[in-house]
């Protein structure tokens, strides 16, 4: 089965430049999540949905950041105005019932 | 909140050895913890799932134990191979969602 797609791999903006991330979870899987992970720490969940509804949001820095999942497929990620400090790698992830996680490749942000 | 700790040094290990890598967290037992594998510019890959009822769970070369007594996880990788070398992420269950710890780096040598 085809994994968890991510675009773009790469992205490079300047400070309060607005980027958006797109996840395409695999087929079938209700669960989908968002995580940030800063060089040498692990993953960091940003926000969690259930087909189209949100479970968890508590990490998501609400000023800057938004998600929606679109029918309860697709998701996007969207930073607006970016800070230095969200220069991470930002993974997407889904999963059937809520235990193993498929992750993506990951977008690699670089805020200059 | 949960503390995870895992750590931060690097493993070296010979080929052939097993590894053990520690998963240690700070306040309640999680109803489960998992390990992923993540290799540089990847995203993890899940490998293993232990409940708290569980002691011990195998997986071909894998093993993980669970003591909710120490708070501890470890993860054993017996016949270590150089394709083995990767950093390995410990995650618990924390109110249905994933607390993950900073993960180890494993180098394993020929």
């Amino acid at each position: 089965e085809a994994g968890v797609a991510q675009s773009p791999r790469y992205k490079i903006i300047e400070k309060r430049q607005s980027v958006a991330f797109w996840c395409n979870p695999i087929s079938g899987h209700a669960t989908l999540y968002w995580y940030q992970q800063i060089l040498g720490q692990g993953p960091k969940l940003l926000i969690q949905f259930q087909n189209n509804g949100v479970v968890d949001d508590s990490q998501l820095p609400k000023d800057r950041f938004s998600a929606e999942r679109l029918k309860g497929v697709d998701s996007t990620l969207k930073i607006q105005p970016a800070k230095l400090e969200d220069s991470a790698v930002y993974l997407c992830a889904s999963s059937v019932q809520g235990y193993e996680q498929y992750f993506g490749p990951g977008t690699r942000l670089t805020v200059t | 909140s949960q503390k995870i700790e895992q750590n931060s040094e690097a493993l070296n290990i010979q080929e052939g050895k097993t590894a053990t890598l520690t998963c240690n967290y700070t306040n309640y037992s999680p109803a489960y913890l998992q390990w992923y594998r993540q290799d540089p510019g990847r995203g993890p890959v899940f490998l293993l799932l232990i409940r708290e009822n569980e002691k011990e769970k195998r997986k071909e070369r894998l093993k993980v134990t669970f003591d909710t007594t120490l708070k501890q996880s470890l993860f054993h990788i017996t016949a270590s191979q150089p394709a083995d070398s990767a950093t390995y992420l410990c995650a618990l269950e924390d109110t249905d969602k994933l607390i993950f710890g900073t993960g180890t780096r494993l180098q394993v040598f020929p």
